[in-house]
């Protein structure tokens, strides 16, 4: 079975510094992971995802993630944080038992940009 | 322009009384899911369509029914809806099981009294 697992449901940094968000995944496959985000009152939108190609994956804002198979880790970074960046940020795994296209999502973590 | 469509956006309702929620695609996707969204539990999948006739259960599937008689369309329904169905409710579609995008709807926000 495959789960995911965010390390710390709330993060705080201040502007311009380093956003490191901690993401785990557990899989008996090689995984599909995609992090989406979610801003206030708003639906889930597509950051990135890796489906076995490079492993360093470059997405929207100016966010990146590596795919590191011996840490089965996926952590989301950014150098340098913006106050648009306050979001909840979701870790997922793609279900590929399931025959209907499941995510299963960790558990989310907020993210608070200071000034 | 793509996008997943979701209404009502917000729903007050009391235990009991019927209710729907459509989601509409413009995208020609096979696949569609609704997933619920509850604090710290992330979104966990309700139900799942893989084309128009064919749906299966996903992993909270108790008190909700659904339908796909078109491919664009994927309504969910509460026949008798309780106050442990209070939550932030999403459509999701995509072109692809596993690898693709799933685009998602705005989100319906349900308050069962």
């Amino acid at each position: 079975a495959q789960s995911v697992t965010q390390l710390g449901s709330h993060v705080s940094v201040s502007e311009g510094a380093l956003v490191l968000l901690r993401c785990n995944y557990s899989s008996s496959v090689p995984p599909y992971l995609f992090w989406y985000v979610q801003y206030p009152n708003q639906g889930l939108q597509l950051l990135l995802k890796y489906t076995s190609a490079a492993t360093l994956v470059k997405g929207i804002n100016g966010f990146e993630a590596e795919f590191k198979k011996s840490e089965t880790s996926f952590h989301l970074t950014k150098p340098s944080a913006h106050m648009s960046d306050a979001a909840e940020y979701f870790c997922a795994v793609s279900d590929r038992g399931n025959q209907g296209g499941k995510l299963i999502f960790g558990q989310g973590t907020e993210l608070s940009v200071k000034p | 322009e793509a996008q997943v469509t979701q209404n009502p956006r917000y729903l007050i309702t009391v235990t009991g009384k019927k209710l729907t929620v459509t989601c509409s695609q413009n995208m020609n996707h096979e696949y569609m899911s609704w997933y619920r969204q509850d604090p710290g539990l992330g979104l966990r999948q309700i139900y799942y369509s893989m084309n128009v006739e064919v749906t299966d259960k996903g992993d909270v599937p108790e008190g909700y029914k659904v339908s796909r008689k078109e491919k664009r369309n994927f309504p969910l329904i509460l026949e008798s809806p309780s106050p442990n169905q209070t939550s932030l409710y999403f459509c999701a579609s995509s072109s692809d099981r596993y690898q693709e995008t799933q685009y998602f709807g705005p989100g319906t926000r349900l308050l069962v009294l």
